[in-house]
């Protein structure tokens, strides 16, 4: 199994423009989350889906901020338009059933975003 | 605001001695915990998890250790080596999603 495979690696774009994250999930997974990692706030959860369907965005810091999941095998999180202060790193990550219990959640290596 | 805390943000230890890593929590509906190990470029992998029906969990080098009573829990790790230097993740969820600290980054020097 390859993984949670996240694209790009790293994305360095001017404020005001579109990004687009993407997340293809560990095949048998119905649970996909998305995080941004900073220093001021460790690991925050935007988003989950469990089987494509969001359950809870109270994380999702603005209207700016979007993610969706057409199918189970792929999900994006779109920033539109970017900031300065959206610079992180955002990590994509799934489980099975939630996997509350066990091992947690696999994630991805994470998209380095920076806005300049 | 926070519900789990990781106070050090950083820790060296000496290798062969042992490392303790700290996490405090607010949310008393929290009944699992886990921590992640993070290295640098990579995302956080899974280290270990205790429940909140137990104190203690050890796996090889790893215990975790959990006192509900002060919401507190912590990692220790015995003996330390080079290979553990990372960031530590700790994680809690009172049933329906994992809440993350801040990290603390270990350094372990040979």
């Amino acid at each position: 199994d390859a993984g949670v495979i996240q694209s790009p690696r790293h994305e360095v774009t001017e404020m005001g423009q579109e990004v687009t994250l993407r997340c293809k999930p560990i095949s048998g997974h119905d649970y996909l989350f998305w995080y941004r990692q900073t220093m001021m706030r460790g690991l925050e959860l935007l988003i989950y889906f469990n089987n494509n369907v969001p359950i809870d965005d109270s994380g999702m810091p603005e209207d700016r901020f979007s993610a969706k999941m057409p199918n189970a095998s792929f999900s994006t999180l779109k920033i539109q338009p970017s900031e300065p202060r959206d610079s992180a790193v955002y990590f994509c990550a799934s489980s099975f059933g939630g996997a509350l219990r066990g091992g947690g959640y696999t994630f991805g290596s994470g998209t380095r975003l920076t806005v300049v | 605001d926070q519900q789990v805390k990781q106070n050090s943000p950083s820790l060296s230890v000496q290798e062969g001695r042992i490392s303790i890593l700290n996490c405090d929590y607010t949310n008393s509906m929290f009944d699992y915990f886990l921590w992640y190990k993070k290295y640098p470029a990579e995302g956080p992998t899974f280290l270990i998890s205790i429940s909140s029906i137990k104190d203690k969990n050890e796996d090889g080098r790893f215990t975790v250790f959990l006192n509900k009573s002060a919401k507190h829990l912590s990692l220790h790790i015995v003996p330390s080596q080079p290979g553990d230097s990372a960031v530590y993740f700790c994680a809690a969820s009172p049933g329906n999603q994992f809440y993350f600290g801040t990290g603390t980054s270990l350094t372990v020097i040979p």
